[in-house]
């Protein structure tokens, strides 16, 4: 049972150059999340899809594009990669049963480096 | 964009040593309190949360408080073991407007546990 898969788990960018972040799950979760860790600061919300076929706006979404291609799959596209995003990147998942209280399942991460 | 603010940043304790923690977060509007534990090249994991005034939550050596009047939640760690050396964050969910909630994590407070 694999839980939730990211891919790449590293990426090097060059300034400028676009790259989609793969979300995949197999806890047949209705909501996904996305997001980053900076040095410093705690874990911060890129987007979030509360159930296939929407998506919604997070803390910090500029110079991200997301896709809720279907149940499992929730991905995360930069467009045009800035220094700035280098970051750590995680997707989330919570069932529909935990609710506010319900806890979140997160993937591996995946560090994406922007020169 | 709530304040959720963990203290220490980090410290290190000898193996056997009891040690606790501080997590604080805005009372206005509190919903719930989560505590995650994230080990090293993992990704985070659920440990509690809680929602009441007054709630305490048990897993093992590890516990959790909460005080949502004064708006703070303790975790203790009885006897660390090398094991328990993790970063140790907590978020609170709160009530944002327009019948949105949302979810704000603190900086995480880093574990070493020496043998």
């Amino acid at each position: 049972n694999a839980g939730v898969t990211q891919t790449p788990k590293f990426q090097v960018l060059k300034t400028g150059q676009s790259m989609t972040l793969q979300c995949a799950q197999d806890m047949n979760h209705n909501s996904m999340y996305w997001y980053r860790q900076d040095p410093g600061m705690g874990l911060r919300l890129i987007y979030y899809s509360a159930s296939e076929g929407t998506t919604d706006k997070g803390e910090v979404p500029n110079g991200y594009n997301v896709s809720r291609l279907n149940k499992r799959e929730f991905s995360l596209r930069l467009e045009s990669a800035a220094p700035s995003q280098t970051s750590v990147y995680f997707c989330a998942t919570k069932g529909r049963s935990g609710g506010l209280t319900g806890e979140l399942f997160f993937g591996e991460g995946s560090r994406l480096t922007v020169l | 964009i709530l304040n959720v603010e963990q203290s220490p940043q980090s410290l290190h304790v000898q193996e056997g040593d009891s040690t606790n923690f501080t997590c604080s977060f805005p009372s206005s509007n509190f919903y719930a309190l989560h505590w995650y534990r994230w080990e090293t090249a993992k990704s985070p994991e659920a440990l509690f949360v809680m929602t009441l005034n007054g709630d305490e939550k048990k897993k093992g050596r590890i516990s959790a408080t909460l005080n949502t009047k004064e708006g703070y939640s303790y975790l203790y760690i009885k006897g660390s073991q090398p094991e328990d050396s993790a970063t140790y964050l907590c978020a609170s969910t709160a009530y944002s407007g327009a019948g949105s909630y949302q979810l704000t994590f603190g900086k995480g407070t880093k574990l070493s546990v020496i043998p």
